[in-house]
């Protein structure tokens, strides 16, 4: 069974601080997709990444896929509130995503 | 309406009841999906459809049925649930099946609640 596990589960930090959000698994994938989920919607897509060592950046947000595809990464540099949202990570495959546990982050004013 | 929308927002049912969720995309995708996100599992897919056929069911229980009459609307029929069915459910669409450069967009969700 593919399994994705992310980390932190939970984080609360202050405007400003910069963070690391990890996405581990045991399988190689073709390519990870990270999704940001806020309450009342479904998960929004943020980056693909699909080359092994690939690092891709989205304003404050820097994402990064393992030399070997079974892990990725994202930097978020000097957060801020409305960065506050359930971050997913998603594994993919034939005919199927495997989504992550999720990291609920929440960014204090 | 623009995007991936779902119908009812909320539902609270009885473990006796049928009732059906609905989704509809206006973005012309070829492959549409449902998922389930409970608090305390990971998104999980339950079926997904490409052009009108069923292509993934990941051993979800017969009390869940699927039908996708068209490219772009899909039901979830729903009969004698359990309680632990209760979470959100999640439509998605795709321009084609997945694949590296597929991005799924997602509607709002059902939120479920089964007495």
């Amino acid at each position: 069974t593919q399994l994705l596990e992310q980390s932190p589960q939970f984080l609360s930090i202050q405007e400003g601080e910069n963070l690391t959000v990890y996405c581990n698994s045991s399988s190689v994938f073709s390519s990870l997709q990270w999704y940001r989920q806020e309450p009342g919607e479904g998960p929004v897509l943020l980056v693909t990444v699909v080359t092994g060592g690939e690092v891709k950046k989205l304003k404050r947000l820097t994402f990064q896929f393992g030399d070997a595809r079974k892990d990725s990464s994202l930097h978020i540099t000097a957060a801020q509130p409305g960065d506050t949202g359930l971050y997913l990570c998603a594994g993919v495959g034939t005919y199927k995503y495997i989504f992550g546990t999720g990291t609920r982050l929440k960014v204090l004013a | 309406e623009t995007g991936v929308t779902q119908t009812p927002r909320h539902l609270v049912m009885g473990m006796t009841n049928k009732k059906s969720l609905k989704c509809e995309q206006h973005l012309g995708h070829n492959a549409m999906y449902w998922y389930k996100q409970s608090a305390k599992k990971p998104l999980e897919l339950m079926f997904v459809y490409s052009l009108e056929e069923r292509v993934e069911n990941n051993s979800v229980p017969s009390r869940f049925s699927p039908e996708c009459p068209n490219s772009s609307h899909l039901f979830l029929h729903l009969h004698t649930l359990q309680p632990e069915d209760s979470a959100l459910y999640l439509c998605a669409s795709s321009h084609k099946t997945p694949s590296s450069y597929n991005e799924q967009f997602f509607g709002p969700g059902t939120r479920l609640t089964v007495l």
